[in-house]
């Protein structure tokens, strides 16, 4: 059981480079979250998916798209790299069903864009 | 909108000390959850509170939902290197049941032996 996991944990691109942040989880969760966190800025929700086939905004979605391929996996895709993405990526997960609103969440993912 | 303020935003203490730290919101709150970010990792939930005035321990850590609905303390004690972290508190984001959380700024700890 590795809970939730996140591919690459680092990453250096170029400004207008794209690329796809991967996210897997394996509790058999109904919702799904990303987040970037930035200094003395807590963690900021982007988009989110509350099941399978469903996917919303949250406070920060701008520059960003994602994809829930299924029930493990929510994807984040940035389609032209800007500087002001340069941040840490966390992705989580919570069970709808269950204890409200406990997320839990991967390792990260450090990117750079310069 | 919703907002977090957590105080202090950093505390460097000696092993061994307690310590308190505290969050705030304008708005009321039905759950409030403690998390400890460590170096290079992702946020770990620590405590789980979902009724007024409840007060819960998990090992050192005592985390306590405020009476008014507002606001959340928790507190360590006799501090270890381990502590070592940012602790977040965080809690429902919106009046729907979407599962997103609004999370405050951070307490940076840091813990000298």
């Amino acid at each position: 059981n590795a809970g939730v996991t996140q591919t690459p944990k680092f990453q250096v691109l170029k400004t207008g480079q794209s690329m796809t942040l991967q996210c897997a989880q394996d509790m058999n969760h109904n919702s799904m979250y990303w987040y970037r966190q930035d200094p003395g800025m807590g963690l900021r929700l982007i988009y989110y998916s509350a099941s399978e086939g469903t996917t919303d905004k949250g406070e920060v979605p701008n520059g960003y798209n994602v994809s829930r391929l299924n029930k493990r996996e929510f994807s984040l895709r940035l389609e032209s790299a800007a500087p002001s993405q340069t941040s840490v990526y966390f992705c989580a997960s919570s069970e709808a069903g269950g204890p409200p609103n406990e997320q839990y969440f991967g390792p990260g993912t450090r990117l750079t864009v310069t | 909108g919703q907002q977090l303020n957590q105080s202090p935003q950093s505390m460097f203490i000696q092993e061994g000390e307690d310590v308190s730290m505290n969050c705030t919101s304008s708005s009321i709150f039905n759950t409030w959850l403690w998390y400890k970010q460590e170096p290079g990792e992702g946020p770990v939930l620590l405590i789980a509170l979902y009724k007024a005035g409840e007060l819960t321990s998990n090992g050192r850590l005592t985390a306590q939902f405020g009476i008014t609905r507002k606001d959340s303390f928790l507190n360590i004690s006799a501090s270890i290197p381990s502590d070592v972290g940012i602790y977040f508190c965080a809690g429902p984001q919106g009046s729907s049941n979407t599962g997103k959380l609004i999370f405050g700024q951070g307490t940076t700890l840091q813990v000298k032996p």
